[in-house]
């Protein structure tokens, strides 16, 4: 089985743009979650996504979004970017809902905010 | 506030000698806990999990840790650890608010530098 994808792996934003990073999890993975991972704040859970429907959230502002298809697939859309957006974006798939799930990771998009 | 500490930021060993990682969380009435791994230059990868029953969890690679509800804590450890096994391991709390929902955090994670 392929592993979870991330496109694109690298990114170079200029402040005030938007992005969309992309995740196409397990095939048959029905669940997809988001993290971001500085040097600062470490790994940090941004929102999980179920059934086209975001299931659970963490503490991030409103410029972060993202939305799931029929297929699982998975986008994240940051808008308004600020420098302390730079981080490594990673996309993870499971099965099923909920943390108790074995997730597996993609190896990342990595944004730079210029 | 919900958190997780992860008491050492870097822990050198030596090759075949015990290691132990620490991680500690904030108090709450229902948590899953985890373990994940990150080599160099690679993705996450789940060591362990604790759900529920046991309270010693035997992960992959000869990991193993354990819950201990007083003192809200998850170490890791290993009995004889190899040079592969260096990498960064994160600790990680699911604090559940019920049913499917609940938060994630990750601990700042510990490097854990094994030399010959």
């Amino acid at each position: 089985k392929a592993g979870v994808t991330q496109t694109p792996r690298y990114l170079i934003k200029t402040r005030g743009q938007q992005v969309t990073l992309s995740c196409s999890p397990i095939s048959g993975h029905r669940s997809v979650s988001w993290y971001q991972q500085t040097p600062g704040q470490g790994l940090q859970f941004l929102f999980e996504y179920f059934s086209e429907t975001q299931r659970n959230k963490g503490n991030f502002p409103g410029r972060f979004s993202g939305r799931q298809f029929s297929n699982s697939r998975s986008e994240m859309n940051v808008s308004t970017l600020e420098l302390g957006d730079s981080a490594l974006y990673l996309c993870a798939s499971s099965l099923s809902q909920g943390a108790w799930d074995t997730q597996y990771f993609g190896p990342g998009t990595r944004l730079t905010v210029l | 506030a919900q958190s997780v500490t992860q008491l050492d930021s870097q822990v050198p060993v030596f090759e075949e000698a015990p290691v132990e990682l620490r991680c500690n969380y904030s108090s709450s009435v229902s948590v899953y806990l985890f373990w994940y791994v990150q080599y160099p230059n690679q993705g996450l990868q789940l060591l362990l999990k604790y759900l529920s029953g046991s309270t010693l969890v035997k992960g992959i690679n000869g990991f193993e840790a354990e819950f201990n509800k007083s003192q809200t804590s998850f170490h890791l450890r290993k009995p004889s650890v190899h040079i592969s096994d260096t990498a960064e391991y994160f600790c990680a709390v699911w604090f559940s608010y019920g049913g499917s929902q609940g938060n994630l955090i990750f601990g700042k994670g510990t490097k854990l530098s094994v030399k010959p």
